[in-house]
Parts: structure tokens; C-alpha cells; sequence
């Protein structure tokens, strides 16, 4: 079964606290993951992709296949952080997206 | 360009009206989606679109119907409304080949019904 896991509905962490986002997944090929954000009343906006192995925004993701996860990390969270993120696994024709996870960013 | 457009961006039913929820890109995407977003059970899928002519059902495609004539669109109709289906709905769209390509979201329609 394609599934994708964000065990974490809500997150809170101080200002330049280290963040962690879990995801995890079941998916039986070779997985495509995205992490998405969306900012209060705002569409979701593509925030990583696995494979392009970049650093937006200071937040980084690395796929571990041995464990089939995709966490989403950043050394030193910021106020503008606050958001939901999503975690999601491309299928075969349509995207599996996890349930979210809020973060929040205390001052 | 503009992207995924969506309209209307606030909507109000009441139970049993019937509605259409507009989605149009201008990206020449070949798949289109729509999902509903809701508190604690993310994002949903309720059907999608692989080209023009070609529609399947996700996971929630109970009393929703699409259909896509063209590349461009991809409307939403709900038959009947319920107060079930108070809720956000995106509309996303990708290109059909390419690996690591993203969907593309809009900017959502908040329909209540009453």
C-alpha cells in the first residue's frame, strides 16, 4: 500500500530551537517525496523535493530508504515558520499526502 | 501566467443545492486533481484527471462529479450538497511525465453548506 505518516499533528518549538518534521512512508518502488508548506489561509507551495537535494529556506529533508523516511529539519526555527507542512509520496498517477503537521513558533 | 485559478473563493449552500467549482490552468498540465482539506485529515483525494477526457476517482468521490474536455479545465460539481462537505477544496495540477515535478495548487475554495 502507498502510505505517507506524519505521526505529529501539531508541533511547538521556541524561536531558534532546532525543528523536526516526521514523515514517514510506504510505497513499494522507487519514491519521489515533497514537502509542502501552507501559511495561514494560503495554498500549499512546494517547499523540497528529494531530488534536488536543496536547502530552502534553511529547512532541509534527506531520504532514508532504510528506514523509509523523509524528516523535514532546520538548525534555528523562525516566527515566519509557523505554518502546516505536508509530506507527500508520489504515486503512480496521483500524489498520497500525509495529514500535516502544524509547527509553531514561540518568540 | 497565471497559474491554477480557482472561483469562486467563498461559497455558501444550502443542503441539497447543487454548485460547481471552477478549476482552470495555463500551464498545459496534463494531470489535474482536486483534494479537500480538513482539520486533522489533511489533504483527501477526490478525483483526478490523467488528460482531457480521462478522469478516476480518489479516495472520496462520494457525491462529487468532474469531468475534463479539455486540457485547460477541470470543474468540480457537487450533485447535492451535505453539510459533510463543508470544506476547503484545492485544485492542483503537474505536467503528466518528468521526474520530481510538483503539483501546482490554487488558492482554494471555502464552501460551507448550511
Amino acid at each position: 500500500a502507498q502510505r505517507v505518516t506524519q505521526p505529529e499533528k501539531l508541533l511547538s518549538v521556541f524561536k531558534g530551537a532546532p525543528v523536526e518534521l516526521k514523515c514517514n512512508y510506504s510505497y513499494s518502488g522507487s519514491p519521489e517525496l515533497f514537502w509542502y508548506v501552507q501559511y495561514s489561509r494560503q495554498r500549499l507551495q512546494l517547499l523540497l523535493r528529494h531530488i534536488s537535494r536543496e536547502s530552502i529556506k534553511g529547512f532541509t529533508a534527506d531520504l532514508n530508504k532504510g528506514e523509509t523516511s523523509f524528516h523535514l529539519k532546520k538548525p534555528f526555527a523562525q516566527e515566519e515558520d509557523s505554518a502546516m507542512y505536508y509530506c507527500a509520496l508520489r504515486g503512480t498517477y496521483k500524489y498520497i499526502f500525509g495529514t500535516g503537521t502544524r509547527l509553531k513558533v514561540l518568540a | 501566467n497565471a497559474g491554477v485559478t480557482q472561483t469562486p473563493k467563498f461559497q455558501v449552500l444550502k443542503t441539497g443545492q447543487s454548485m460547481t467549482l471552477q478549476c482552470a490552468q495555463d500551464m498545459n498540465h496534463e494531470y489535474m486533481s482536486w483534494y479537500r482539506q480538513d482539520p486533522g485529515m489533511g489533504l483527501r483525494l477526490i478525483h483526478y484527471s490523467v488528460g482531457a477526457g480521462i478522469t478516476d476517482q480518489g479516495e472520496v468521490p462520494n457525491g462529487y462529479n468532474v469531468s475534463r474536455s479539455t486540457t485547460e479545465d477541470f470543474p468540480l460539481r457537487l450533485l447535492s450538497a451535505a453539510p459533510s462537505q463543508t470544506s476547503v477544496y484545492f485544485c492542483a495540477s503537474r505536467p503528466g511525465t518528468g521526474v520530481g515535478q510538483p503539483q501546482h495548487f490554487g488558492d482554494g475554495t471555502r464552501l460551507s453548506i448550511l
